[in-house]
């Protein structure tokens, strides 16, 4: 079966870290390019970084820049997100989801929550 | 970086009615890089439209995309109940951006 499962969400006190994990399944995950794409109690859809397929490109959002990391190993098909110097705002659920055609995110995780709260 | 935004804000409608939802960038994008996505509650987001115009695989003909530039258009032609969701247009410049959504209501 095509797909992604993420998981390393949780409770996390501000300013600390937390690595989300996202698997993938079903297709060969060394070819595409992925998202991060996160999504606040209640609100929309917040892009949060991007990776090519061999990691050669990586870019983030101005609210990470500089406290989010993202990688990728593809010889066990997994994606990750380190996330640093967390804050209130960065509570939400991040969803993992691969970049198809014409950079459109044509298959997504079902979310990891992250609650970042003392 | 690009602002898309999405009208209207709700939009309540019966069905079998069609549904127009707009989405306008605050400069111009490529017409490639424009996609439409569908989010039910408790559900991750679903791909119906990318290159503006071309439904992702699965995605029923009632859904079509159209428009170039700064406008961009999803048209539901006769809504199912199913169709009944949150609606997002997102857009790839070098960065991406999504607009904040229109939400889809039964009338």
């Amino acid at each position: 079966e095509v797909q992604l499962v993420e998981s390393g969400g949780g409770l996390v006190q501000p300013g600390g870290s937390l690595r989300l994990s996202c698997a993938a399944s079903g297709f060969t995950f060394s070819t595409y390019s992925m998202n991060w794409v996160r999504q606040a109690p209640g609100k929309g859809l917040e892009w949060v970084s991007y990776i090519t397929s061999s990691s050669t490109t990586i870019f983030y959002a101005d609210s990470v820049e500089g406290r989010f990391f993202i990688s990728r190993d593809n010889a066990k098909n997994s994606l990750y997100l380190q996330m640093n110097s967390l804050r209130d705002e960065d509570t939400a659920v991040y969803y993992c989801a691969r970049v198809g055609f014409w950079f459109a995110e044509d298959l997504w995780g079902q979310g990891t929550l992250v609650t970042v709260s003392s | 970086e690009i602002v898309l935004t999405q009208s209207p804000g709700t939009l309540s409608l019966s069905p079998g009615e069609r549904a127009t939802l707009s989405c306008r960038a605050s400069q111009s994008v490529s017409s490639s890089y424009l996609a439409w996505y569908q989010q039910k509650p408790g559900q991750a987001p679903r791909l119906l439209i990318y290159g503006a115009s071309s439904r992702a695989t699965g995605i029923p003909e009632r859904f079509s995309g159209s428009g170039s530039g700064t406008d961009f258009t999803l048209t539901i032609s006769r809504l199912e109940p199913e169709d009944f969701a949150v609606y997002y247009c997102q857009q790839y410049g070098g960065s991406f951006t999504f607009g904040q959504g229109t939400k889809l209501e039964i009338k």
